[in-house]
């Protein structure tokens, strides 16, 4: 099993609506929550980082974390074409000296 | 310029050769990782170092040599390329191992 689980879609959603991803992280002690974005040929950038329980907000996008059921997630809201990517959690575990990625989920977003 | 870099940016080989990827960060971070990403695998984390001349293995070592003998380069070698590590090559530093990662712009390789 993966430290970090992501569906790897394609996920599509239509222009302006609220996309969603998810994600789950097996390793209790993690403490550092992440979440990048990836366009096709190019490296890795941050978009969001979350550290405790509940809800980060930074302009159209919201980090959710759910210690207690291994959970995170990331919302789009207002969806545009240029949030089409590859988007990708990560976690640094309970060992604080690493960063784990899962597979990565591409979005769509549809005009 | 500051900030992380990768070299080469492309490199083609033949299974059996040795290869070394480099990287070099200006911040002086702590931290410095290696990834391959290929595809549905998401980035996959090959070794890390905490400091100079302290390596760990990540999710995928085997094949792979790593050193660092200054806080600022992170080579990471392969022995006898296999086609299996056909990939693109992300090396990546922090401030510290539970914070944003900065990443280079990666190496695109080929064994054939």
């Amino acid at each position: 099993q993966k430290e970090v689980e992501q569906n790897s879609g394609p996920l599509s959603v239509p222009e302006g609506a609220i996309a969603s991803l998810n994600c789950t992280y097996s390793d209790r002690g993690s403490q550092s929550f992440f979440w990048y974005r990836q366009y096709s040929g190019k490296s890795p950038e941050l978009i969001m980082s979350i550290y405790s329980n509940g809800d980060k907000e930074d302009g159209r996008f919201t980090a959710q974390l759910n210690k207690a059921s291994q959970y995170v997630s990331l919302l789009i809201r207002d969806s545009q074409p240029s949030d089409s990517a590859t988007y990708l959690c990560a976690s640094s575990g309970s060992s604080a000296s690493k960063i784990i990625f899962g597979s990565g989920t591409r979005l769509s977003i549809r005009p | 310029d500051a900030g992380i870099t990768q070299s080469p940016r492309y490199k083609i080989t033949e299974t059996g050769r040795q290869v070394t990827l480099m990287c070099h960060q200006t911040w002086s971070h702590s931290y410095m990782f290696w990834y391959r990403q290929d595809l549905g695998h998401g980035l996959r984390l090959i070794y890390y170092s905490a400091a100079a001349d302290i390596t760990d293995k990540g999710e995928v070592p085997d094949g792979y040599v790593v050193s660092r003998s200054k806080t600022e380069n992170f080579p990471l070698t392969l022995e006898s390329a296999t086609r299996s590590q056909t990939s693109v090559y992300f090396c990546a530093s922090s401030e510290r191992g539970y914070e944003k990662l900065f990443f280079g712009s990666g190496t695109q390789l080929s064994v054939l």
